[in-house]
């Protein structure tokens, strides 16, 4: 399995500002995403975070507002940028783990934006 | 803070018994499905998985069942316990991509 670990695990930031979330994982993986879960919802894609070359996004998510670094294969970055009260969600990233077939979920970073 | 699941359905079970969680998807190419637990706080924990070429699958305490005709997915836990109270969800991959889709998710209440 993989042990995926998230900072800041939680924030309460102000409106137009912008907060950079972490996500490392203990052994290298090729696939790392980014879901946003807003409140009492499902969790929705936000893109692919790709090693070496620019991220994919999904439909509805721009590199403006989510911009993604993935410097090497344990590591990536998302940060929500001029944030307002509706980026207020959870923000988890996962890791594909093709040898066991199943994608393995950090504890996810709970933001409010005021 | 915020509780995970607090605007889905919610299904109440008294501890001991069977429950079933329901899952309709939409996208016929989908080969591939996850069912999901999330306590709160945490991220989903993977449960089981099915392949779209088969209809059943079991594992410990947990069965999914797949009926491809109608779109349909069901997760069936045995003598369910507190510690089964969760928001559950099922997900699912088309093609080799990895991404997963998520459905509305279903809040599971264990009472005693």
């Amino acid at each position: 399995s993989a042990v995926i670990s998230q900072k800041p695990s939680r924030d309460i930031c102000q409106r137009g500002t912008s907060l950079t979330i972490q996500c490392q994982v203990d052994s290298q993986v090729t696939m790392m995403f980014w879901y946003r879960q807003q409140p009492g919802q499902s969790l929705t894609l936000i893109a692919t975070a790709n090693q070496g070359s620019e991220a994919t996004y999904e439909s509805g998510f721009v590199i403006d507002k989510f911009p993604i670094s993935r410097p090497n294969l344990t590591f990536s970055t998302l940060t929500v940028s001029n944030m307002s009260p509706e980026d207020s969600s959870i923000y988890l990233c996962s890791v594909d783990l093709l040898s066991y077939n199943e994608q393995f979920f950090g504890p996810g970073t709970r933001l409010t934006v005021l | 803070g915020e509780s995970v699941g607090l605007h889905l359905p919610t299904l109440s079970v008294q501890e001991g018994d069977n429950s079933i969680i329901n899952c309709a998807y939409s996208n016929s190419a989908s080969d591939y499905f996850i069912w999901y637990k999330q306590e709160s706080g945490k991220g989903p924990q993977f449960i089981i998985d099915i392949r779209s070429n088969m209809d059943k699958r079991q594992g410990q305490r947990v069965t999914v069942l797949l009926n491809k005709t109608v779109k349909h997915l069901s997760l069936q836990i045995a003598a369910t316990q507190p510690g089964d109270s969760a928001v559950y969800f099922c997900a699912e991959i088309a093609g080799t991509a990895s991404k997963l889709t998520f459905g509305t998710g279903t809040r599971l209440q264990v009472t005693l």
